[in-house]
């Protein structure tokens, strides 16, 4: 089946310093890809949707300019967490809509700024 | 706006009893899909089944099986004769569109399932 491979899956970080996370669909492509947030022992937020070759969409409330989204390919779809600090420690995961007509996550980055 | 109530913050049972896990949604939509997702400590989000709002009947898949009533808006869950490989939380989610101009998903809070030896 579909697969949405996302690295790193751990990632720790000191505070003021970026931090990119990679989601590549293999074996199908993802012209859009999701990426939410969750905290501890909270639910997944939509962040913000990338589509590729435009300009991602972000929710509401979510910094453009802190969380940059980038979808250069039908099968890359990158988060970068800039200048990072420790409220913006979380789970983020992404997700594709895939040609069954259902979404495929990636495994998930669990970020820790410190 | 859609939304995803899940009411049961947390749940704990004995092994081998039945369970069920309740989920309520709001949505404007006549098209809509949703989800059920087991999420164990690991983090990821494991797929147990997806229903379109068009299909009503219930689905029964080894120990887990779906009630979906649109009447109440409710898309049930429940586990019979619960092991504890079961504990995890669980999340319903909605979608007001899948495939070609899909929406991101909206969960619901979350149960967590705890299953006791």
């Amino acid at each position: 089946g579909a697969v949405v491979s996302q690295h790193p899956s751990r990632v720790i970080c000191k505070s003021g310093t970026s931090v990119k996370i990679e989601c590549r669909s293999l074996d199908f492509q993802a012209t859009t890809m999701f990426w939410y947030r969750q905290f501890p022992k909270k639910s997944l937020m939509l962040m913000a949707t990338s589509n590729e070759g435009s300009k991602a969409t972000y929710e509401q409330g979510v910094e453009k300019d802190k969380f940059l989204i980038n979808h250069a390919s039908l099968t890359l779809s990158t988060l970068t967490v800039t200048s990072a600090h420790p409220e913006d420690s979380s789970f983020y995961i992404c997700s594709a809509p895939d040609s069954n007509y259902s979404y495929t996550f990636g495994s998930g980055t669990r970020l820790t700024v410190v | 706006a859609q939304k995803v109530t899940q009411a049961q913050t947390e749940i704990s049972v004995v092994e081998k009893e039945d369970v069920t896990l309740d989920c309520v949604y709001e949505t404007r939509d006549t098209t809509y899909y949703l989800f059920w997702y087991k999420q164990p400590p690991s983090g990821e989000l494991v797929f147990l089944i997806r229903r379109n709002s068009f299909d009503e009947q219930n689905e029964i898949s080894g120990r887990y099986s779906w009630n979906f009533q649109k009447s109440t808006s409710s898309f049930n869950f429940t586990i019979t004769a619960s092991q504890v490989v079961d504990s995890a939380v669980y999340f319903c989610a909605l979608s007001e569109a899948v495939g070609g101009g899909a929406d991101g998903l909206t969960f619901g809070k979350g149960t967590h399932l705890i299953i006791q030896p």
